[in-house]
């Protein structure tokens, strides 16, 4: 099973950042938080990952605590083409333990 | 940068026939490969990995099997096919010993 704990689904205005939670609280330390998205009937695709600093590339902004126990993925303009499930992920090497992630609906 | 395809799309089988679904990687050498299988409503499930040619590890005991020929040639196999194993079967591939991995379009396979 999953370790992470993620929202069954948001919804967000398009046009505006949309906020995506994730608790990790039994993260080891050298494992990294990851985030994949998923659209419909696509395979996921590789977003952003993150040890301890906060992250920023293209697609979104990750923001993780000071204890890393929880972190939040920043769509800063969402558009309807995000809408997708959003998984967050510890990472271990062979292995990335997907779980059920959050219905991200972005409507008009 | 790696591109991974797999084919075919889509697949509808008898239960009781054989399976074979391919995977292969353009772009990089020596990747890490890894066949994930998403059931209907559910997340996506770890069913083998190999970080090199031949060598194969098993995730969940089931009846599928997975081989690796060549270096960037990464195969899924059932001899007999249930019900259970419908679902949208996935390819991906890391490089460099680092955890991202990147993911193929998927095969989805009903099984009747």
């Amino acid at each position: 099973d999953a370790k992470t704990t993620q929202p069954p689904s948001m919804d967000c205005a398009e046009g505006r950042a949309a906020n995506l939670p994730c608790n990790h609280s039994t993260i080891s330390g050298n494992e990294y938080v990851y985030w994949y998205r998923q659209i419909h009937s696509q395979g996921p695709q590789y977003i952003i990952h993150g040890l301890k600093n906060n992250e920023t590339n293209e697609m979104a902004s990750l923001i993780i605590t000071e204890d890393r126990k929880s972190s939040t993925l920043i769509l800063p303009h969402a558009t309807l083409r995000d809408t997708a499930v959003y998984y967050c992920i510890e990472g271990r090497l062979y292995a990335l333990n997907f779980g059920k992630g959050t219905s991200l609906l972005v409507t008009p | 940068s790696q591109t991974i395809h797999q084919w075919p799309a889509t697949l509808v089988q008898p239960v009781g026939s054989p399976l074979s679904l391919e995977c292969t990687v353009e772009g990089t050498s020596n990747p890490n490969l890894y066949w994930y299988r998403q059931a209907a409503g559910r997340g996506l499930q770890l069913l083998f990995y190999s970080v090199g040619i031949g060598q194969i590890s098993s995730e969940v005991p089931q009846n599928l099997s997975a081989s690796r020929p060549q270096d960037r040639q990464f195969i899924l196999s059932s001899k007999k096919l249930l019900l259970s194993d419908s679902g949208f079967y996935l390819c991906a591939c890391s490089i460099g010993g680092t955890d991202t991995q990147y993911f193929g379009p998927g095969t989805r396979l009903t099984v009747l």
